[in-house]
């Protein structure tokens, strides 16, 4: 695609439930990052994807966040039972291999506004 | 670990020069990177510095000095849409650190 695209782009859920969200990245980006960004504050590292290496799950901030990205393209990031401090923007990123990344930038996505309740 | 430090308001009117200044402290340096996002928007990338000095692209330009840990954002001839937050970030290419951003407010 022309850029990169996330699914859906405002999401409410009930406390306690899961939620998925989706990553669309630009064709051919072997990289491809999750971020989140929480109301007026930076972005905070979640994990990080190149190629069919393991990911970098560093950031996730608990063991109730996970993600997959399959066939090097399409993520998700799946938040189970969800909880109110959850609630934040999270952004997907990619680019065309770390190298690039890094050097010429992420390309982001518009992000999905998660508001749990 | 990794800290960055920006101003969380400037305010400044069209046609005028302002400076973004970021400092940061990290274990491994790679390079300083900024960003640009508007409200409701994704953050747009604006430059990279991995050695110091001044890289200039168009109006905006950015520096970086290693020995300071210091860099900065210079928007030149400021309009109207260049109010957003701008974002300065270091790390890696696997990952970046993102400093809490400054709100650029213009004014005509």
């Amino acid at each position: 695609g022309a850029g990169v695209s996330q699914s859906p782009s405002n999401k409410v859920t009930e406390k306690g439930k899961d939620v998925e969200l989706r990553c669309d990245p630009i064709s051919g980006h072997t990289a491809l990052y999750w971020y989140r960004q929480s109301l007026g504050q930076g972005l905070e590292f979640l994990i990080y994807f190149q190629g069919n290496s393991a990911p970098d799950k560093s950031g996730l901030p608990s063991d109730r966040f996970s993600a997959e990205r399959t066939g090097g393209s399409v993520s998700t990031l799946t938040i189970q039972r969800t909880q109110q401090e959850d609630s934040a923007v999270y952004l997907c990123a990619s680019s065309l291999d770390p190298g690039q990344g890094e050097v010429d930038g992420y390309t982001f996505g518009s992000g999905t506004r998660l508001t749990v309740v | 670990g990794q800290s960055l430090e920006q101003p969380s308001e400037v305010t400044a009117v069209e046609g005028a020069i302002v400076q973004i200044n970021c400092t940061y402290q990290t274990s491994g340096f790679y390079g300083l990177s900024w960003y640009q996002q508007h409200d409701g928007g994704a953050p747009t990338f604006l430059s990279y510095n991995a050695l110091d000095g001044l890289e200039e692209t168009g109006r905006f330009s950015s520096f970086l000095s290693r020995s300071d840990s210091y860099g900065y954002l210079l928007l030149q001839e400021l309009q109207m849409k260049d109010s957003a937050s701008y974002f300065c970030a270091v790390g890696s290419a696997r990952q970046l650190t993102f400093g809490s951003g400054t709100q650029l407010t213009v004014l005509p």
